[in-house]
């Protein structure tokens, strides 16, 4: 199976900061790559789906790039209602999921 | 619009076993299959496997051969997944999703084993 390797597993940053998240696959993954942005207690909502394509409702600071095995989530501004844990997910093959990044305010 | 509707929390003792069902709405069910995804503190997500809604066809991880098992009532749109031989560890919460984009889950189920 693929592994997903997340990167830093915590965040913290001040309101108003770009913030980068980054997901490592362990070969290449061709791009089914996606974010997922997870609260407390909720299911995982998608945020960008096949590395770089905004889903429907999700704010535009919100973006995600990258190719082969490398890949980056984006906020441009981070914002109070960030808070969460963001896992990636790759679907390429056999689906598997990052252990995660929780992003927390300074 | 598109929704995938769980049933609600289970309590259940070791050895015992539980059905988890996951009612589709907002789209032609038998287009997209389902998928089923474990998700603990420890594990973090894990992805069970998925059935096809129109075959009825499963793929399962390895991990879960045994554990888990698929099925699909298309006159309901809905999909189960049986857990079987309850054990400790596979307290949890399950979500299934809708496959091919991934976009859409369930809210969750919780299964809580326990004695």
């Amino acid at each position: 199976d693929i592994q997903m390797t997340q990167s830093p597993s915590v965040l913290s940053a001040s309101v108003g900061d770009r913030v980068t998240l980054n997901c490592k696959a362990s070969q290449n993954i061709n791009k089914y790559l996606n974010w997922y942005q997870q609260k407390l207690g909720e299911a995982p909502k998608l945020l960008i789906y096949n590395t770089n394509n905004l889903q429907t409702g999700i704010p535009s600071r919100f973006s995600g790039s990258g190719s082969g095995t490398d890949y980056t989530l984006t906020i441009s501004s981070l914002q109070p209602e960030d808070v969460a844990t963001y896992f990636c997910f790759q679907h390429n093959s056999w689906p598997t999921f990052g252990s995660g990044t929780k992003l927390e305010i300074k | 619009q598109v929704q995938l509707q769980q049933s609600g929390a289970e309590l259940a003792k070791p050895g015992s076993s539980v059905k988890i069902s996951c009612k589709a709405s907002g789209y032609t069910f038998t287009s997209y299959y389902i998928s089923w995804i474990k998700q603990t503190t420890g594990q973090g997500l894990e992805y069970i496997g998925y059935i096809n809604t129109g075959s009825g066809g499963t793929n399962y991880n390895e991990k879960f051969k045994g554990k888990a098992t698929l099925t699909v009532d298309k006159s309901s749109s809905t999909a189960f997944m049986q857990l079987s031989s309850l054990t400790p560890d596979d307290s949890a919460v399950y979500y299934c999703a809708r496959s091919r984009g991934f976009a859409y889950w369930g809210q969750g189920t919780l299964v809580t084993v326990s004695s």
